[in-house]
């Protein structure tokens, strides 16, 4: 199937400071991509829908000032943690949509955030 | 906006036997329906899907049911073996364009030797 590459796997950041995780479509060009937070033993929760060349449509009660989301190209998207703070810690994974091969929708291998 | 419960939140079932997780949904446009299974601190694999111009589909020893007028679609495992121990999201979306998956809230599936 198609692969989408996440960076990095393990990060952590000090209280304050800011933390950049990246999402690639390694095999495919997707032009929307998701990014969503996963505590220990719930579900993912949608974050927000990054689309490429235009602004990141936001869920309701995420950041967007918090949770920076650049898509500048076809295979690439960003999710920058700005002053970040313990309770953002968790795990943040991303997909993309392969549109040309069936439709489906492939995962990144997530990002453990931890801030301290 | 969709929303999709699942049940049960956890499951044990010895080895060799089934296992069924099923799962509502809301949004009556949905019409792509993933299962996800997740090992822990790893990346959701998708396992199987269904959409809904089909009413089963079944892939070795997984097979996923959908009643659209009811709104509800079930994964089944049969057969099963330690290594399907793992938690299991199904996910809901509209299959066009971009749209977004809507997950459910997973069941933690153990597999007793």
């Amino acid at each position: 199937g198609a692969v989408v590459s996440q960076h990095p796997s393990w990060v952590i950041c000090k209280s304050g400071t800011s933390v950049k995780i990246e999402c690639r479509s390694l095999d495919f060009q997707a032009t929307t991509m998701f990014w969503y937070r996963q505590f220990p033993k719930q579900s993912l929760m949608l974050m927000a829908t990054s689309n490429e060349g235009s602004k990141a449509t936001y869920e309701q009660g995420v950041e967007k000032d918090k949770f920076l989301i650049n898509h500048a190209s076809l295979t690439l998207s960003t999710l920058t943690v700005t002053s970040a703070h313990p309770e953002d810690s968790s795990f943040y994974i991303c997909s993309a949509r392969e549109s040309t091969g069936g439709n489906t929708i492939y995962f990144g291998e997530g990002s453990w955030l931890t801030v301290v | 906006g969709e929303n999709v419960e699942q049940h049960p939140s956890t499951l044990s079932v010895q080895e060799g036997d089934s296992a069924v997780i099923k799962c509502t949904y809301s949004d009556s446009a949905s019409n792509y329906f993933p299962w996800y299974k997740q090992e822990l601190g790893k990346r959701p694999q998708l396992i199987i899907d269904i959409r809904s111009n089909v009413g089963e589909k079944k892939d070795q020893r997984i097979a996923v049911t959908l009643n659209k007028t009811a709104k509800h679609f079930s994964l089944h495992i049969t057969e099963t073996q330690p290594e399907d121990s793992a938690v299991y999201f199904c996910a809901a979306s509209i299959d066009f364009g971009n749209e977004k998956l809507t997950f459910g809230t997973g069941t933690r599936l153990t597999i007793i030797p």
